[in-house]
């Protein structure tokens, strides 16, 4: 099964607000990953968090890595047309040399 | 510096075709994989090559083959296509630190 679950599946919010995604795993991962799909693109990667606790911010996004290295989120402020797209997350959940995606967020933006 | 290519950009088959997908990264990257996306849906890995001369199963290797045939290029056959087969099909270089994506091939098996 899915070791890697990401909510929600879908967002559509208004130009102007705020978005969240989320990802969980059952179990501790040694680093998390997020990548953006534009629609009708390839996966694009963004960041990397290997730290409990860590954030890391790119402008607008913010991303975070839990305590437990269990889970991890991206928020974006004040949502642009431009950030429509599908956010996923990844991590190594096994030892090897395999990332496990997310479902993806799928974000859509209201001008 | 082209990053990941992979060709054909789009295929249709019938049931029972074979074909093979190409990829190739000059970006000197170990590993490679290859991952299917169906609509609405995350990637999941079908194969993967941690280094030139090995290959490894994914989450869904069932119906497919690969070839590592040098470090710059990792190969996907279909042997027998069959309408579930049907996806965009990614390939990406690098490592589980970070993956490059090539821009994808769109596949229907009719």
């Amino acid at each position: 099964g899915q070791q890697v679950m990401q909510i929600p599946q879908y967002q559509h919010v208004q130009e102007g607000e705020d978005f969240t995604t989320y990802c969980n795993s059952s179990t501790t991962l040694s680093n998390i990953q997020w990548y953006k799909q534009r629609p009708g693109g390839h996966p694009v990667f963004l960041i990397q968090l290997v730290k409990s606790g860590e954030v890391k911010k790119q402008k607008r996004l913010t991303f975070q890595f839990g305590e437990a290295k269990k889970n991890s989120s991206l928020h974006i402020t004040a949502t642009q047309t431009t950030d429509v797209g599908t956010y996923f997350c990844a991590a190594r959940v096994n030892a090897g040399n395999m990332l496990t995606f997310g479902g993806g967020t799928r974000l859509m933006v209201k001008p | 510096n082209a990053g990941v290519t992979q060709t054909p950009k789009f295929q249709v088959l019938k049931t029972g075709q074979s074909m093979t997908l190409q990829c190739a990264q000059d970006m000197n990257h170990n590993s490679m994989y290859w991952y299917r996306q169906d609509p609405g849906m995350g990637l999941r890995l079908i194969y993967y090559s941690a280094s030139e001369g090995t290959t490894d199963k994914g989450e869904v290797p069932n119906g497919y083959n690969v070839s590592r045939l040098n470090k710059r290029e990792f190969s996907l056959r279909l042997e027998s296509a069959a309408p579930s087969q049907t996806s965009v099909y990614f390939c990406a270089s690098g490592t589980t630190d970070t993956q490059y994506f090539g821009p994808g091939t769109r596949l229907t098996v009719l």
